[in-house]
């Protein structure tokens, strides 16, 4: 059974760089699919962050891609996203989820989710 | 950029009714097209990918349709447990996905 589990700073300053990492456990990043991340801001709905493949490919979200960085490390099976120059606009709930089928595809499954607020 | 718009926002229905959500595509995208379910406080699942095709384990009364830019999530018969909101979400290219629909226990 595949699990995802986010770990990272609940607190992050504004201007500063959120980083987050996603441990994967009972599947081998190696062994394929894309691995991505999406969030949700409190009462909103869900908004794509971006992805990557265990070979380090990665695809972004356009609207954020100035300010993401989404990497592997398969020795570790886990994979992380960094958000630079954070507003309180990136206050949200962090999910990192497998994505399915091809080079794009459906979440499933999802990490539990973190919540990271924005404020100094 | 293809937009999904989903209808309506929130509906209120009474237990054994049959509830549709639509989620609309600003262009054509094929049958590529998934459904999640989110309970209050709790991590979306999937319910419904490839337009129509039921996750494992997922109630039969479930069930989605659609292809091209119109798709439709259906409940057969309301139950209270299925108070959420569902969200819509395409992958024929990066992923997008919609602003979501509260189904709420009338």
């Amino acid at each position: 059974q595949v699990q995802l589990q986010e770990s990272g700073p609940g607190l992050v300053k504004p201007s500063e760089t959120l980083s987050l990492t996603c441990a994967v456990s009972g599947y081998s990043i190696s062994s394929g699919y894309y691995w991505g991340w999406i969030r949700q801001p409190p009462g909103k709905g869900l908004e794509w962050i971006g992805s990557i493949y265990h070979s380090g490919s990665t695809y972004y979200n356009p609207s954020l891609k100035s300010r993401v960085t989404i990497s592997v490390d398969t020795s570790k099976n886990q994979f992380s996203l960094k958000l630079s120059s954070v507003t309180a606009a990136d206050t949200a709930v962090y999910y990192c989820a497998r994505e399915n089928y091809g080079d794009y595809g459906w979440f499933d499954p999802w990490g539990q989710g973190t919540l990271v607020t924005v404020s100094s | 950029d293809i937009q999904m718009t989903q209808s309506p926002s929130s509906l209120s229905a009474s237990v054994g009714d049959r509830v549709t959500i639509t989620c609309r595509a600003s262009q054509g995208i094929s049958n590529y097209l998934a459904w999640y379910q989110q309970k209050p406080g709790k991590v979306p699942k999937l319910l419904i990918y490839a337009a129509s095709t039921l996750q494992s384990g997922v109630p039969s009364r479930f069930s989605g349709s659609g292809s091209g830019t119109d798709f439709t999530l259906t409940i057969s018969s309301l139950q209270p447990e299925d108070v959420a909101t569902y969200y819509c979400q395409k992958y024929n290219s990066a992923p997008l996905f919609g602003g979501g629909t509260k189904v709420e226990i009338k």
